[in-house]
């Protein structure tokens, strides 16, 4: 009930080409639901988050899509870039427990230039 | 905004050593910190939650006498990991976050490399 599945494990894309990653939830009490950038060595940082009353939100070239009725949301990075290359994590929480996050397993993206 | 500084970035020491990791919010209240482990190439495992001023939250199958850890103000959380053994090298990342304006997403610091001999 608490898990979040998460897909591909690793994704390589060319430079300009379109990113997409996938995560798929259980508990339907989350509410919040994240995308973390992690680079080797270092913490993950937040990226973009979504809440399950809009559909769909978009910062830059970084784009969540959310499908409540099918427990799913998706990642998509426009315009790729070498820089992008970096591992991703989704999550998901319950504000009103505290935000404890369940991440997903993690992609290893690696955009070719 | 929103700075998590954690240290000592790296640490390499003897077995039955103990090792304190500090996480400091540097320009924020953190009203809740929390305590991951991450193994390479694998996703962040939660460890312990804590609120400043109380008893951390264990997760399942982590020893609370083996990680201690301190809230004591609101900007600092320590995880002291005692009589560290090989198996607990890792990287120990923490994240932090307020809720005195409302509900806050968790920031991160750059983790620690716990390496024992």
């Amino acid at each position: 009930q608490q898990q979040v599945k998460q897909s591909p494990q690793s994704l390589i894309v060319q430079k300009g080409g379109i990113s997409i990653i996938n995560c798929a939830y259980e508990n339907t009490a989350f509410d919040y639901f994240p995308w973390y950038q992690q680079f080797p060595g270092k913490g993950p940082a937040l990226l973009i988050a979504i809440r399950p009353d809009v559909s769909e939100k978009k910062e830059g070239r970084f784009t969540i899509s959310f499908n409540k009725s099918a427990k799913q949301f998706s990642l998509h990075i426009m315009d790729s870039q070498p820089g992008d290359s970096a591992t991703y994590f989704c999550a998901a929480s319950r504000e009103t427990s505290g935000s404890r996050l369940t991440f997903g397993e993690g992609t290893q993206l690696t955009v070719n230039p | 905004g929103a700075v998590v500084s954690q240290h000592p970035s790296r640490v390499i020491c003897k077995s039955g050593t103990s090792v304190k990791i500090e996480c400091r919010s540097l320009d924020f209240q953190a009203t809740t910190m929390f305590w991951y482990r991450q193994f390479p190439k694998q996703s962040l495992m939660l460890m312990a939650t804590s609120n400043e001023g109380s008893k951390a939250t264990y997760e399942q199958g982590v020893e609370k006498d083996k990680f201690l850890i301190n809230h004591a103000s609101l900007t600092l959380s320590t995880l002291t990991v005692t009589s560290a053994h090989p198996e607990d090298s890792s990287f120990y990342i923490c994240s932090a976050r307020t809720t005195n304006r409302g509900n806050q997403p968790q920031h991160f610091g750059d983790g620690t490399r716990l390496s024992i001999l």
